[in-house]
């Protein structure tokens, strides 16, 4: 069963950082891009960064290019998000999520971690 | 950048009637090379994270019911639901995934009337 697991949400202040992490399991990592997007609490979904299979292709939104940093360890199959310089507009639940590539759409999501960022 | 706006933002429905919701892109979602339309449907109920509905803007993922259908091309696309369910209460999303940065739409949010 694919499964993908965040963690590393919490409390941080203004100009503050923060590390995320995305467990995976259930299939074999290192073959699939993967994503993070977020959603502010009762917003809509918004792509924040994807890296590829080999971590040789990313991107990010304009909202977060110079400030976060996606990266992907393979032998731990785990996918990560460094956030820095945090602002309150970057509170949301952050997701993870896989990108099939026979589709090619966000296929599994996980359950998400909650960021708040508030002095 | 490819903007995505759907229609409408809310949609009220009474049990077992057809419910139809909007998506269009700023420009151009087909891929010529390979005729397919880069355009998903994505659903999610509260406190749970979205679910893929549709891809190649008409082709359901696997367990997805078949009262759930896609359609479009190019620009305009919808997400119909033949005969609305209780448990289809939740916000819609429609995501062009042809070039970066792949935006969603701003969700259409599906009650029961």
């Amino acid at each position: 069963e694919v499964q993908l697991e965040e963690s590393g949400g919490g409390l941080v202040q203004p100009g503050g950082s923060l590390r995320l992490s995305c467990a995976a399991s259930g299939f074999i990592f290192n073959n699939y891009d993967m994503n993070w997007v977020r959603q502010a609490p009762g917003k809509g979904l918004e792509w924040v960064s994807y890296i590829s299979t080999s971590s040789s292709t990313i991107y990010y939104a304009d909202s977060v290019k110079g400030r976060f940093t996606i990266s992907r360890d393979n032998a731990k199959n785990s996918l990560y998000l460094q956030m820095n310089s945090l602002r309150a507009g970057d509170t949301a639940v952050y997701y993870c999520a896989r990108v099939d590539a026979d589709k090619p759409t966000l296929d599994y999501w996980g359950q998400g971690t909650l960021v708040t960022v508030s002095s | 950048d490819i903007v995505m706006t759907q229609s409408p933002d809310s949609l009220a429905v009474s049990l077992g009637e057809r419910a139809t919701i909007n998506c269009k892109s700023s420009q151009s979602v087909l891929y010529s090379s390979n005729n397919k339309n880069y355009l998903a449907w994505y659903q999610q109920k509260p406190g749970q994270p979205p679910k893929l509905l549709i891809y190649w803007a008409s082709t359901r993922e696997s367990g997805v019911p078949d009262r759930f259908s896609g359609s479009g091309s190019g620009t305009d696309f919808t997400l119909t639901i033949s005969s609305l369910q209780a448990e289809d209460v939740a916000i819609y999303y429609c995501q062009q995934y042809y070039n970066t940065p792949p935006f969603f739409g701003q969700g259409t949010k599906l009650e029961i009337k």
